[in-house]
């Protein structure tokens, strides 16, 4: 019963070292997500993805890059890891996007500190 | 653009009160769909409730109840009896119909920390 998997669970970078957030569901589901939480802020939308080879950007983008080649895996590459990017990230899936009430599932997050 | 704000920042209550956790939104689609997710001290995201917004009947689950009104765009969750074991960040989160726009997604509030004290 693992759901959404991210790896891995916590991460320290140096300022401009790169690095790939994993992420992986067994749901079979269409849509898959990116969100960023800090303090007082909520969770923003970083990238999305409806379905494998097609991706979109959300609400804070920069910095960031995805790539959807299978259903089941969402990787977030950090290419030059920045301060402003120490957060903890949390991968979501859905089943589909075509309906606004599919429930989206979380994975347990990736604390990120860039030092 | 869709927009959710949890006035109530931080709340702190002894264990049995009742406590009423707000939740205002905004949107022009006339279909959407409304969450409560809760985020206990380990972290994870753990989805509540889905209500849509042609249904505004409340709910009641157990010791949880949600109240949506649509003339005031507000979706709040009470808990009633509050137990330490609640004690959580709250979220809530509203969907609107895929647009390929950009920025689809869960829009979230910022989230309110619930305290419940023994």
């Amino acid at each position: 019963n693992a759901g959404v998997t991210q790896t891995p669970k916590f991460q320290v970078l140096k300022t401009g070292q790169s690095m790939t957030l994993q992420c992986a569901q067994d749901m079979n589901h269409e849509y898959m997500s990116w969100y960023r939480q800090d303090p007082g802020m909520g969770l923003r939308l970083i990238h999305y993805s409806v379905g494998a080879g097609i991706t979109d950007q959300g609400e804070v983008p920069n910095g960031y890059n995805v790539s959807r080649s299978t259903t089941e895996d969402f990787p977030l590459r950090l290419l030059s890891a920045a301060p402003s990017q120490t957060s903890v990230y949390f991968c979501a899936s859905s089943y589909s996007y075509r309906d606004p009430k599919n429930i989206q599932y979380f994975g347990a997050g990736t604390r990120l500190s860039v030092l | 653009a869709q927009k959710v704000t949890q006035a109530q920042t931080e709340i702190s209550v002894v264990e049995k009160e009742d406590v009423t956790l707000d939740c205002v939104y905004e949107t022009r689609d006339t279909t959407y769909y409304l969450f409560w997710y809760k985020q206990p001290p380990s972290g994870e995201l753990v989805f509540l409730i889905r209500r849509n917004s042609f249904d505004e009947q409340n709910e009641i689950s157990g010791r949880y109840s949600w109240n949506f009104q649509k003339s005031t765009s507000s979706f709040n969750f009470t808990i009633t009896a509050s137990q330490v074991v609640d004690s959580a960040v709250y979220f809530c989160a509203l969907s609107v119909p895929y647009s390929g726009g950009g920025a689809d997604g869960l829009t979230f509030g910022k989230g309110t920390h619930l305290i419940i004290q023994p």
